[in-house]
């Protein structure tokens, strides 16, 4: 069991667009459409964004948007502001309860 | 709208055992289909899933904390809970507990447990 490879850190200036990757295997990402989107801020809980590879909870702004390509899925924020800012951690079913993987998680830095 | 709270101890010392639970305010732990988790972050690391638990009590844990994990659920309480035996410094960190079937799409705030003696 190894965790989803995801780059270090991403950045990119207000208005801009970016996407963070997520590497897995044809055993989880490759396979499950359950691939999920997590933001998270120092000091709070993380917070759901993106679920089931592309769907998007009540609430998430639209800027926020999911994909998946063979075993690398892809979340990609549009419109980049101050706010988004935070780390950002994939998830992927793995065939198994018993195996749950997140990524390492990426650093958005906004320019 | 379910909500979940972490309560448990405020430090803990090595060797000893950690023990949180989880209260489920706003729904029914028993009726929801939703599976229940705990998740740490050790400082300056990543997410960590320890396991996850559904109401019928069936549990899954991460391999490499397998042999020192323990969850059940307490329907009477509406609640969930986490032990883990034999804790080190390396458990240092803020456990939170979260629900969902595929993704957890809820989140209690995170309780910061240390280790020291």
């Amino acid at each position: 069991q190894s965790a989803l490879t995801q780059p270090a850190s991403v950045s990119g200036s207000p208005g801009q667009s970016i996407t963070i990757s997520c590497t897995g295997t044809s055993s989880d990402v490759g396979t499950y459409d359950l691939v999920s989107w997590y933001q998270k801020y120092p000091g709070k809980a993380p917070k759901l964004i993106i679920y089931e590879v592309t769907k998007r909870p009540s609430g998430v702004s639209n800027r926020f948007s999911g994909s998946k390509s063979g075993n690398t899925a892809s979340l990609t924020i549009s419109g980049l502001q101050a706010e988004d800012e935070a780390d950002y951690y994939c998830w992927s079913y793995a065939g198994s309860r018993s195996l749950v993987i997140f990524g390492g998680g990426t650093k958005l830095t906004v320019l | 709208q379910l909500q979940l709270q972490e309560s448990g101890p405020r430090l803990v010392k090595p060797s000893e055992t950690l023990s949180l639970a989880c209260s489920v305010s706003g729904g029914s732990i028993k009726s929801s289909t939703y599976y229940w988790a705990w998740i740490r972050q050790s400082p300056g690391k990543g997410l960590e899933w320890i396991g996850s638990i559904n109401s019928g009590g069936t549990s899954y844990y991460n391999p490499s904390l397998k042999s020192r994990v323990s969850m059940s659920v307490d329907t009477s309480k509406n609640q969930f809970s986490l032990r883990l035996s034999s804790v080190t410094a390396a458990d240092a960190a803020v456990y939170y507990c979260a629900a969902g079937e595929y993704s957890y799409g809820i989140w209690g705030q995170g309780t910061l447990v240390p280790v020291s003696s």
